[in-house]
């Protein structure tokens, strides 16, 4: 079974609106962890947001917000404000304890931003 | 600056050689990996180590061969065994005892070329 779905291989979002990118996660584990990584077209991978699994308040950073939704085992990145720099491929990630703190990947989400 | 250093960028290869990709880092992270990446996928785990002198297996690793010999360092090997070498290879760090998000740090990345 996949421990990371990205069900959204393609989104569009109009400048200046928010939108939302999905992930959803499988684990056994307490202990884990959920980021999201932004890469854009040159390859470098940037951390946007971490959110951890005894958390209550949904992580924030800026204009990421993290949806966390424990019993849906979700955790789906919300930008606001959308600017043309957003434009990029968006990964979700876990890491869990029990596995030696591996970290896997989704397949990713391509976000292009519409002037 | 701390930060992960990988080496070369782009490196071009004859089918049958063997090529040897540079990852360093200091930032003190205890856990290094290697991930590959195709176009339009996601990062697929090739090997990780947590400590020196210690390595495992990734989902990926059959062409591959690495080794840790110091802390800083983590060099992937791309073997004349792997079929289809063409790809994105990052490397990237991370605490290996989770301490605040415990996200992992990753390299500018080095694009191989199987001509």
């Amino acid at each position: 079974a996949q421990k990371i779905t990205q069900t959204q291989p393609g989104m569009f979002v109009q400048e200046k609106e928010a939108v939302t990118l999905d992930c959803t996660y499988d684990t056994s584990d307490q202990s884990y962890g959920l980021f999201w990584y932004k890469q854009p077209s040159s390859g470098e991978m940037i951390f946007l947001i971490y959110q951890g699994s005894y958390d209550e308040q949904n992580a924030t950073e800026g204009r990421y917000s993290l949806n966390f939704q424990k019993a849906r085992k979700s955790a789906n990145l919300v930008i606001s404000a959308s600017q043309l720099g957003d434009s990029a491929m968006y990964f979700c990630a876990m890491r869990e304890r029990y596995t030696g703190n591996q970290f896997y990947f989704g397949t990713g989400t391509s976000l292009t931003v519409i002037p | 600056d701390g930060g992960i250093t990988q080496s070369p960028k782009y490196l071009f290869r004859k089918e049958g050689q063997n090529v040897t990709l540079s990852c360093e880092q200091n930032l003190n992270h205890d856990a290094m990996y290697w991930y590959r990446q195709d176009p339009g996928q996601g990062l697929r785990l090739i090997y990780y180590s947590q400590i020196v002198n210690d390595f495992q297996k990734g989902d990926i690793a059959e062409g591959y061969s690495v080794s840790r010999e110091k802390k800083e360092s983590f060099p992937l090997t791309v073997t004349s065994a792997q079929k289809n070498p063409t790809a994105f290879y990052l490397c990237a760090s991370s605490m290996r005892q989770t301490r605040g998000t415990g996200e992992l740090f990753f390299g500018e990345g080095s694009r191989l070329t199987v001509l």
